[in-house]
């Protein structure tokens, strides 16, 4: 059975820092690109980032570039968000989600995604 | 950069068909897919590739896609089809992912 837990979610003051941790199992992680995807408390969801399956394409959205770092594990079937200089805009469910390709491709889609951790930004 | 607009809300009858718009620029050049979101539950793919199903989707999903719009069509409605359905897309001139506001989907 295929299964993406994510952790390292919690609650963090403006301006501090924050690892998130994705562990994949049931299917071959090194062969997939992953992201991860944020839902607002307004209820939409929002592309954080994407790695691909041999971390040599790496893209970010332009609300977190410069602070987020996406990195993977393939070893370990891990995959990792840190976060630092966090807003309170930053505060969501954050989503690891399995693309369908290696690569993010317009023809490839989010094949699978695991429950979420929460990241609660506030002072 | 891109945009992609859908309505806030639709609502149907139970048994009745419902089509959710995602709006948006030189759509015939763009891939479009849907992700279901029900409250408390890991989001799921419903379509893709504008028209295709995965894998225990059942036929009742279907897609269609104009030059502006791109419809998510879901035939005999149940209550348990309630949700949010956000449209996406990957931008290769930004390498980004784009979503649609989302549509939250009501069985009357």
């Amino acid at each position: 059975e295929m299964q993406l837990v994510e952790s390292g979610g919690r609650l963090v003051q403006p301006g501090g820092s924050l690892r998130l941790s994705c562990t994949g199992s049931g299917f071959r992680f090194d062969e997939y690109a992953i992201h991860w995807v944020r839902q607002t408390p307004g209820g939409g969801l929002e592309w954080v980032s994407v790695i691909s399956w041999d971390s040599r394409g790496i893209y970010y959205a332009e609300s977190v570039r410069g602070r987020f770092t996406i990195s993977r594990d393939n070893a370990k079937n891990s995959l990792f968000l840190q976060m630092d200089s966090l807003r309170p805009e930053d505060t969501a469910l954050y989503y690891c989600v399995k693309d369908i390709c290696p690569l993010p491709n317009p023809n490839c889609y989010l094949h699978f995604w695991g429950r979420g951790t929460l990241v609660s930004v506030s002072s | 950069s891109f945009v992609l607009t859908q309505p806030p809300s639709v609502s149907v009858a139970p048994g009745q068909t419902a089509a959710i718009s995602c709006g948006g620029d030189r759509f015939r050049l763009k891939s479009v897919h849907w992700t279901q979101h029900k409250p408390g539950q890991a989001p799921v793919a419903v379509l893709y590739d504008d028209t295709d199903r995965p894998p225990g989707i059942p036929e009742r999903f279907s897609g269609s896609k104009s030059d502006n719009t791109a419809t998510l069509t879901i035939s005999a409605v149940a209550a348990g089809d309630e949700a949010d359905y956000y449209c996406h897309i990957w931008d290769s001139n930004t390498g980004h992912m784009v979503f649609g506001g989302g549509t939250k989907l009501t069985v009357l």
